[in-house]
């Protein structure tokens, strides 16, 4: 990804919690988000996170955004193996709203039952 | 109730051909995009169009044309296509330019 950057893969066994983390450079970006791309199919816009939060809980999905560290997180509790997929962040890059998306390059979340 | 579709899912064509690609949103949003995806799946913004002016154009060549007859489409005409073309196209909307984006399917091009 373009300054966004994930780690490549993660594996973990069903029932325990997934943390995906992400690092960005733009300071001024208004909206963090997370999308979920299963196999084959499209983007699913999962979660976003406001800059001016630094939580945001969503039944199974926490989102943490530490903006001193430009660090944003997704935590998965009790995965499941319907949660294998790959789990892109992205920020809303430049400050005249241009819309433009900037992607981290994936990671791919692998649940062993 | 698609909420952003394309059409089509898949496109198979020759080297050297012209193809289009088409995309509709019916959530009533202003502005609608053109993503691509290469084979290690890295996304890269194309194009953006809001209520059908063009707002980014991320440096992509001009045998890509976007072209936006209403605020509900966003079509993508590529010419001359090339080996590298090969990828999938997202088109996506958002109700504006600084709100989440809604995807599509996606657009899965192949060229020969």
């Amino acid at each position: 990804g373009e300054d966004v950057e994930q780690s490549l893969f993660l594996s973990v066994r069903e029932g325990d919690s997934s943390v995906i983390n992400c690092t960005y450079t733009d300071s001024s970006s208004t909206y963090l988000y997370w999308y979920k791309q299963e196999p084959g199919a499209g983007l699913q816009l999962l979660t976003y996170i406001f800059s001016n939060m630094d939580m945001k809980q969503d039944q199974r999905l926490t989102v943490l955004l530490n903006k001193k560290d430009k660090h944003l997180s997704l935590r998965i509790a009790d995965t499941q193996t319907g949660d294998s997929a790959i789990y892109f962040c992205a920020e809303s890059r430049g400050s005249s709203n241009t819309g433009k998306l900037i992607f981290g390059q994936g990671t791919t979340l692998q649940v062993k039952p | 109730d698609t909420a952003v579709s394309q059409t089509p899912k898949y496109l198979v064509t020759q080297m050297g051909n012209d193809k289009s690609i088409k995309c509709e949103q019916n959530l009533g949003h202003d502005t609608m995009y053109w993503y691509k995806q290469d084979s290690k799946k890295f996304l890269k913004i194309m194009f953006s169009y809001n209520n059908k002016e063009l707002i980014i154009n991320e440096t992509v060549p001009n045998r890509f044309s976007p072209k936006s007859p209403d605020k509900a489409h966003l079509n993508l005409h590529i010419n001359s296509l090339e080996l590298g073309d090969s990828a999938v196209y997202f088109c996506a909307s958002s109700e504006s330019s600084n709100q989440p984006q809604h995807f599509g399917d996606g657009t899965r091009l192949s060229i020969l």
